[in-house]
């Protein structure tokens, strides 16, 4: 079934440093992989999303890379600050016949940026 | 501002009652999505209208149901409320069926006592 995992589920990094989120997807026929910050009370917000045909992306301080034979996708945000302290989410969706939009997450990783 | 709404933001209702939550999408978005997100729990993808049909069901309780009004808002009704569907209950659009960014509402935070 459709199933993705997300570690750390918790990271401190001192500010300027860098911080890196790893997630798993299990259904091969995922092809849309976005990341989702959520501040605390707050509604999640995509922040940067990645397609199977593309390998990286980068947007200013946030980058996203997909392996898609591994099946892995990784955040990596540079030069933290600590307004990047938040929860952050992974998610991915199938294309193909069985697409319907919908989005599958991870569990989560709350990013703690330590003055 | 995402442009989607749901009523009511918070409700408290005891055990055994049913509520019902309202989600209007944006403006010309035809897919509305339903999540579920306990405490310190992910976002559970519970069901999805697309321009009023049903077009995919996650893990959602035979106590839950939804349904798509023609004017494209969503309802998401609860039913036979127990204590563990205390949850923040976030609604999010999208204006095609196929992948691509969901935009939430700021969610509607149930408590049943």
């Amino acid at each position: 079934g459709e199933n993705v995992e997300q570690h750390p589920s918790t990271l401190s990094v001192q500010e300027g440093d860098s911080a890196v989120i790893k997630c798993t997807y299990s259904d091969s026929a995922s092809n849309y992989f976005p990341w989702y910050k959520q501040e605390l009370g707050k509604r999640p917000q995509l922040i940067i999303d990645i397609r199977s045909n593309v390998g990286e992306k980068k947007d200013q301080r946030i980058a996203v890379t997909l392996n898609k034979t591994a099946k892995h996708f990784s955040l990596h945000i540079t030069e933290t600050q600590p307004e990047d302290s938040a929860v952050y989410f992974c998610a991915a969706s199938k294309g193909g016949s069985s697409n319907t939009g919908k989005l599958i997450f991870g569990q989560g990783t709350t990013l703690q940026v330590k003055p | 501002d995402s442009g989607v709404t749901q009523t009511p933001k918070h409700l408290i209702t005891a055990t055994g009652q049913r509520v019902t939550l309202r989600c209007s999408p944006r403006s010309g978005d035809l897919s509305v999505y339903w999540y579920q997100q306990s405490l310190d729990q992910g976002l559970q993808f519970l069901i999805q209208y697309y321009n009023g049909e049903e077009r995919a069901k996650g893990n959602i309780l035979e106590r839950f149901s939804a349904q798509q009004f023609p004017d494209l808002h969503s309802e998401l009704n609860l039913s036979s409320l127990e204590l563990g569907d205390s949850a923040l209950y976030f609604c999010a659009s999208s204006g095609t069926h196929e992948t691509g960014e969901l935009f939430f509402g700021e969610g509607s935070r149930l408590t049943v006592l």
